[in-house]
């Protein structure tokens, strides 16, 4: 079972707030990956991070969404200016490597931007 | 881009019956994960699968990267396996991410 931490749980804002999500990876587990999965029900790659790096992100995350994994702190998504068509179950999974390992998922932050 | 097809996009089966979900991928894939979403949103880990057949309880995994197919065989349904099961393709390009299918619904009935 998963123990990955998402918080809040429920998320709204309006049109052109900042919305902010955290998660808290498993222990030990140094690869962590945000998706975002819309009402249609399609999942989105949005970023990873090894540690405190980001490895890779969408272009869409480089324009307005912001995150970050410090070290001792809870990682964080960041989306500097709400749009409506962000509302959507943001997911965060981490791993123990790059390698065959699984990714164990969080509960999610549901975002609704007004 | 990455395009993970599952079907079929959903699936009512009386309790007992078996389920042969089916995912197909558009390009060379390191391996294959299987999902399990509940009703609500949080994602469960079934299977990561790079090829061939792995089992883990009532599910088998079978993953044929050559040939940009998998599936997942669910047997003895219960009322409890309802819900999205997801496939999701790693591609081999040396970064672990996902690109998921849509799902498959299933809904086991009494």
């Amino acid at each position: 079972n998963s123990k990955v931490i998402q918080t809040p749980r429920y998320l709204v804002k309006g049109q052109g707030q900042k919305a902010k999500m955290r998660c808290i990876p498993e222990k030990g587990h140094p690869v962590v990956f945000w998706y975002q999965q819309n009402k249609n029900n399609e999942f989105k790659f949005l970023i990873n991070f090894q540690n405190q790096e980001v490895l890779q992100q969408i272009d869409m995350t480089e324009k307005r969404f912001s995150a970050e994994c410090p070290s001792n702190s809870p990682c964080s998504l960041e989306i500097q200016s709400s749009e409506a068509g962000d509302s959507a179950l943001y997911l965060c999974a981490s791993s123990q490597d790059w390698g065959q390992d699984t990714q164990y998922f969080g509960p999610g932050t549901r975002l609704l931007v007004l | 881009g990455q395009q993970v097809q599952q079907s079929p996009a959903s699936l009512v089966l009386q309790e007992g019956e078996n389920a042969e979900l089916q995912c197909n991928f558009s390009s060379t894939a390191t391996r294959l994960q299987w999902f399990y979403q509940r009703p609500g949103g949080s994602l469960v880990s079934l299977l990561s699968n790079p090829s061939g057949t792995k089992h883990t309880g009532r599910l088998t995994s079978t993953t044929v990267t050559k040939e940009r197919r998998g599936s997942l065989h669910i047997s003895s349904s219960q009322i409890t396996d309802s819900g999205t099961y997801l496939c999701a393709m790693e591609p081999d390009t040396g970064y672990q991410n996902f690109y998921f299918g849509k799902g498959t619904s299933l809904t086991v009935i009494p």
